[in-house]
């Protein structure tokens, strides 16, 4: 169980595009999910977070315009990266509260901006 | 001119030995701690968990130890093998209402055959 999926696994695009990246809890349902960003040889970095049928929270300094998140379901949130830059490029993790404060995450996706 | 990246610290141990990770935690209202496993490329991994009214936890060949007094939080492996090389990330949390974790830096275990 606590099964957490993400979509795309890898995406590379060109600067200016913008790139949505899904997050799934496959067999339990999550009122909270959360995003995180992680570059290489450092730790994860919340991002923000998702609640179901709600605006998302956002970290200090995240831009809300830029990254905006959609929890329409409660197995469902998306991340879309809008008019992406190569700084944009990362790991980009989702999780999603179990129970009991218990976060599973996802497999993670690398974004690559070109 | 040549780039230096950024570098986690490494535990390198042999092949059947125990690892100690150490971890400072840094909120003292901070009252549930999670490890977890990363594997390259890979999304963390639930490891073990221990709520605040507890100092000590077992799983299977994992124990986690906590020290509220000096905000300490370690991860014994026993008999480390092979495939528990990764890095390996503490966190913590304010349980309740907008509850969300915080990372620390992180540690790369590498078991040596």
């Amino acid at each position: 169980g606590a099964v957490v999926s993400q979509h795309p696994s890898r995406v590379i695009c060109k600067s200016g595009t913008s790139v949505k990246i899904e997050c799934r809890s496959l067999d339990f349902q999550a009122t909270t999910m959360f995003w995180y960003r992680q570059f290489p040889k450092q730790s994860l970095m919340l991002m923000a977070t998702s609640n179901e049928g709600s605006k998302a929270t956002y970290e200090q300094g995240v831009e809300k315009d830029k990254f905006l998140i959609n929890h329409a379901s409660l197995t469902l949130s998306t991340l879309t990266v809008t008019s992406a830059h190569p700084e944009d490029s990362s790991f980009y993790i989702c999780s999603a509260d179990y129970v009991n404060y218990e976060q599973y995450f996802g497999p993670g996706t690398r974004l690559t901006v070109t | 001119g040549e780039s230096v990246g950024l570098h986690l610290p490494t535990l390198s141990v042999q092949e059947g030995d125990n690892s100690i990770i150490n971890c400072a935690y840094s909120n003292s209202a901070s009252d549930y701690f999670i490890w977890y496993k990363q594997e390259s490329g890979k999304g963390p991994q639930f490891i073990i968990d221990i709520r605040s009214n507890m100092d000590k936890r077992q799983g299977q060949r994992v124990t986690v130890l906590l020290n509220k007094t000096v905000k300490h939080l370690s991860l014994q492996i026993a008999a480390t093998q092979p495939g528990d090389s990764a890095v390996y990330f503490c966190a913590e949390a304010v349980t309740g209402a907008n509850s969300k974790l915080t990372f620390g830096k992180g540690i790369t275990l590498s078991v040596r055959p």
